[in-house]
């Protein structure tokens, strides 16, 4: 069965700093994979997702993912963080196109000014 | 975009009622929608798949009998807690997938319904 797991649940950065969430998920095969966002009082938004072809995705917002077959990986990354990227991220994984998607237990992003 | 909505946003109720949340996909057709229930601080729990027009597919755990899912068109998914008691309340999520296509396996996620059993 395939999991998630993402090791931070806690992070904390300073404005304009750069940041990166870590994803490991398990599974045999290629799987579908995805990272939403959930703001306090929101519902959760896709940043980006990765079914196949080039390993680095970019999403909304500024965010970008790579699919690391070799670490089971698919961390997000964004350049400069901004006050209000402060949420919950969700790294999320699907077996198939068509399987249900399991989420990770989530980082929670603060943002210092 | 592709717009799912939630009604109610919150609600509270008496232990031993029954409470029904609707979900809604808007603007498509969701030939399957899914429940999650997420407690604070928590990552969301996926209780069931929902397909149109055949029983919903329960997780291990999850009482069929007590988390009722009826979904009966495209458009349309609702879930009823029966009997509902204080370790109920908590934040339920739907989502409804797009009917094929490559964006197949994305889901749209409602606002989330805050249940309060008193």
């Amino acid at each position: 069965a395939q999991s998630v797991t993402q090791p931070d649940i806690h992070i904390t950065v300073s404005e304009g700093a750069s940041l990166e969430l870590r994803c490991n998920y398990s599974y045999g095969a290629t799987p579908y994979l995805f990272w939403y966002v959930q703001s306090p009082g929101q519902g959760l938004q896709l940043l980006l997702k990765y079914f196949s072809g080039d390993t680095l995705v970019q999403g909304i917002k500024g965010f970008e993912a790579e699919f690391k077959r070799s670490q089971s990986s698919f961390n997000l990354r964004k350049p400069s963080v901004h006050w209000s990227d402060a949420a919950e991220y969700f790294c999320a994984v699907g077996a198939t196109s068509y399987d249900k998607v399991i989420f990770g237990p989530g980082t929670s992003l603060s943002v210092i000014p | 975009g592709a717009v799912v909505s939630q009604h109610p946003s919150w609600v509270i109720c008496k232990s031993g009622t029954s409470v029904k949340i609707e979900c809604r996909s808007l603007d498509f057709q969701a030939t399957t929608m899914f429940w999650y229930r997420q407690f604070p601080k928590q990552s969301l729990m996926l209780m069931a798949t929902s397909n149109e027009g055949s029983k919903a597919t329960y997780e291990q755990g999850v009482e069929k009998d007590k988390f009722l899912i009826n979904h009966a068109s495209l458009t349309l998914s609702t879930l009823t807690v029966t009997s509902a008691h204080p370790e109920d309340s908590s934040f339920y999520i739907c989502s409804a997938r797009l009917a094929g296509g490559l964006a197949a396996n994305e889901q749209f996620f409602g606002p989330g319904t805050r249940l309060t059993v008193l």
